[in-house]
């Protein structure tokens, strides 16, 4: 079974510009979470889909958007960069679950955003 | 805010000795879940404890939930240089994973 992709893997951007960022689950997997994770700050949550439903969101400004798609592939988009915005961000989906809590997360590579 | 601390945030042991890392959240967690990421690499799952008091083994490491769910410990007996990397763990409550500032281990052979 294939893992999580992200595309791209790298990519420089400069202030103001926006980016968007890739994230195939593994297949069968419905739950998709973004993080941003920089050395001073960790592993910050952005937000969770589900069945093209935003179900979680963490506190990023508005700048900070996404999406699912039909076939569980999600989007995140930042507009108008800063130079914070640089980081890994790192997608991670997760199994079906029979009740409610959280499950386990299958995290991808990352994308690793410099922004100059 | 961070809800749940974890300490150390660095730590560096002689290859052989044991390494521990613990994990507190303020309120109450309906889980806690432990990651483990090299230098480099993405986080890797490495389990998952539900029940107060739980106590799991996974070859040379122990994970603890503690009575009151709310705070856990991962323990690493006689480490050795595959050991390297940083140590995250999550706690879960309603429906959302919090994450801990994570604790890196590094191994002097």
């Amino acid at each position: 079974k294939a893992g999580v992709t992200q595309t791209p893997r790298y990519l420089i951007k400069t202030r103001g510009q926006q980016v968007t960022l890739s994230c195939s689950p593994i297949s069968g997997h419905r739950s998709v979470s973004w993080y941003q994770q920089t050395p001073g700050q960790g592993l910050q949550f952005l937000f969770e889909y589900f069945s093209e439903t935003q179900r979680n969101k963490g506190n990023f400004p508005g700048r900070f958007s996404g999406r699912q798609f039909s076939n569980s592939r999600s989007e995140m988009n930042v507009s108008t960069l800063e130079l914070g915005d640089s980081a890994l961000y790192l997608c991670a989906s997760s199994p079906p679950r029979p009740g409610p809590g959280t499950g386990e997360l299958f995290f991808g590579e990352g994308s690793r955003l410099t922004v100059l | 805010g961070q809800q749940v601390m974890q300490i150390p945030q660095y730590q560096h042991v002689q290859e052989g000795e044991d390494f521990t890392t613990y994990c507190n959240s303020s309120t109450t967690l309906s889980n806690i879940q432990w990651y483990k990421q090299r230098p480099g690499g993405h986080p890797v799952f490495l389990i998952q404890l539900v029940k107060s008091g739980e106590v799991k083994k996974q070859k040379r490491l122990t994970f603890q939930f503690g009575e009151a769910k709310k705070n856990s410990s991962l323990h690493i007996t006689a480490t050795q240089t595959t050991d390297v990397g940083t140590y995250f763990c999550a706690g879960g409550r309603a429906n959302n994973l919090f994450f801990g500032t994570g604790t890196r281990l590094t191994v002097i052979p």
